[in-house]
C-alpha cells in the first residue's frame, strides 16, 4: 500500500517570499503521478501542479515549482513570491500509474499562512 | 459548466438516522469516488465507481453505500448514521484511466450527534 507524508502540519512566510513544503511517499511502484491540492477556506479542492514520475524533469507552473527526488521519494512544492490567496491548505497526492479507478492517495495536509 | 455538484452543502443528524448525499457530474466522466476528509488525517477513499453499474470499496467503506445506476450520479448512503461519520465528504470524478485530472464538488460538511 502506498502512504503519503507530510511532516509540516503549518507553515506561515511573509508576503512576497518563498516557502516550501515537504512531502515524502512509500511506494514500490516504479511509474506514478504525484500532484500537489490547495484547499482554500472556501472547502473547493484545485490542482496546483503534476508531476510525472518517469519525468525527470520537476514540473513548473507559475509561481508554483516542485523539487522531486524519485530515488529520496520526496515531492516537495516550492512557492515563490507568496501571495495572500496563497493561503490554504496544501495536499500531497499520489496515483499510480493506469491505476483502476483513477485512486488518489493524500498525505495529512500543510496549513500554509501568508502574513502582510 | 457546473462541473461536480455535491448536496447539501451543510448537514447534522442524529445518531442512528440515515441520509444521502448527493453527487451529480455533467462532464460524462467514467471514474467518480467519495473521498472523507478528517483533521490530521487528509482525504480517504471510501467508495469508487468505474463506470454505471460498477462500484467498489476504497480504504474506509465501513458505513457507507453507493450505487451508480448513471454515468451522471454517484450517491453516497449513511444507514445508520454515527459521531464517528462527523467529516466532510467529497465526491470527485475524472475521465477515464490514464486521464488523471480530478474534478471535485464543494464538499458536505457532515455532523452527526
Amino acid at each position: 500500500a502506498q502512504t503519503v507524508t507530510q511532516s509540516q502540519p503549518e507553515m506561515s512566510v511573509q508576503e512576497a517570499e518563498t516557502v516550501t513544503l515537504s512531502c515524502t511517499y512509500d511506494t514500490s511502484e516504479n511509474n506514478y503521478y504525484l500532484f500537489w491540492y490547495k484547499q482554500p477556506p472556501s472547502r473547493q479542492m484545485i490542482l496546483v501542479i503534476r508531476q510525472e514520475a518517469y519525468k525527470q524533469q520537476n514540473a513548473t507552473e507559475n509561481r508554483f515549482s516542485v523539487n522531486f527526488q524519485k530515488a529520496a521519494k520526496s515531492f516537495s512544492l516550492k512557492i515563490s513570491d507568496s501571495q495572500l490567496g496563497d493561503t490554504a491548505m496544501y495536499f500531497c497526492a499520489f496515483m499510480k500509474l493506469r491505476e483502476y479507478g483513477n485512486k488518489l492517495v493524500f498525505g495529512a495536509g500543510t496549513i500554509l499562512r501568508v502574513k502582510s | 459548466n457546473a462541473g461536480v455538484t455535491q448536496t447539501p452543502k451543510f448537514q447534522v443528524l442524529k445518531t442512528g438516522q440515515s441520509m444521502t448525499l448527493q453527487c451529480a457530474q455533467d462532464m460524462n466522466h467514467e471514474y467518480m469516488s467519495w473521498y472523507r476528509q478528517d483533521p490530521g488525517m487528509g482525504l480517504r477513499l471510501i467508495h469508487y465507481s468505474v463506470g454505471a453499474g460498477i462500484t467498489d470499496q476504497g480504504e474506509v467503506p465501513n458505513g457507507y453505500n453507493v450505487s451508480r445506476s448513471t454515468t451522471e450520479d454517484f450517491p453516497l448512503r449513511l444507514l445508520s448514521a454515527a459521531p464517528s461519520q462527523t467529516s466532510v465528504y467529497f465526491c470527485a470524478s475524472s475521465r477515464r484511466a490514464g486521464v488523471t485530472e480530478a474534478f471535485f464538488g464543494q464538499g458536505t460538511r457532515l455532523t452527526v450527534v
